[in-house]
């Protein structure tokens, strides 16, 4: 099974912090996505990207930047957190051919 | 509002009963199909997917699939209180890069 590991795992910042959420898979899988987890909103899509270099843009994308610096690398950037960010984030990764996405263990990220 | 609709919200069924789980898409450039489950405390893992109109049944696990009215459902025969878990339907776009979007999901619990 693919190998998706999150960094840090837990994470408090204080509104108005810089915070970065990095995420590595040792697949070379083409697709790298990240999402937000809050209940009652199910997985709420934040960016995503097929390859080094390339940035899609989710659903909810508002104060979240990303950069994919390489195949294996993918980061999510929350350059003035606020509590409204308060959330689990999980990262994924698919293969081009194949449509199964492979989850982290999430970072759980609270903006006091 | 969700593109991905979930019903119901939770579900409880008693142990050995059956569990019957529903989606729709209201986004009508989806194509493919997911469902999640998600362990308390866990990532999301792949439980089934579907492409084609019809059924596909893996175990104990059956999904139905309606691409007309963009409509999926899990049935979960001889429930556990393994089976007990948030269970997400996921839909890819069939436009652009393929954003894969998931619904808020529904909370089962299976009672013994």
């Amino acid at each position: 099974e693919a190998a998706v590991t999150q960094s840090p795992r837990n994470k408090v910042t204080v509104t108005g912090g810089n915070v970065t959420l990095s995420c590595r898979q040792t697949n070379s899988h083409n697709y790298m996505y990240w999402y937000r987890q809050d209940t009652g909103h199910g997985l709420r899509l934040i960016h995503y990207s097929y390859g080094a270099g390339n940035l899609q843009i989710g659903d909810v994308p508002d104060g979240y930047k990303a950069t994919r610096t390489t195949q294996e690398d993918f980061f999510l950037l929350l350059e003035l957190a606020s509590p409204s960010q308060t959330s689990l984030y999980f990262c994924a990764s698919r293969e081009f051919s194949q449509n199964t996405l492979y989850f982290g263990a999430g970072t759980r990220l609270s903006v006091l | 509002q969700q593109k991905v609709q979930q019903s119901p919200e939770s579900l409880i069924v008693p142990e050995g009963g059956m569990a019957s789980l529903n989606c729709t898409s209201s986004d009508r450039n989806v194509d493919y199909f997911w469902w999640y489950r998600q362990h308390s405390g866990k990532s999301p893992k792949m439980l089934m997917s579907i492409f084609s109109n019809g059924e596909k049944e893996e175990g104990r696990f059956t999904v139905h699939l309606n691409k007309a009215s963009l409509h999926t459902s899990l049935h979960i025969r001889d429930s556990q209180p393994s089976d007990s878990a948030l269970y997400l339907c996921a839909a890819r776009g069939n436009t652009g890069n393929y954003k894969y979007v998931f619904g808020a999901g529904t909370r089962l619990k299976v009672i013994a």
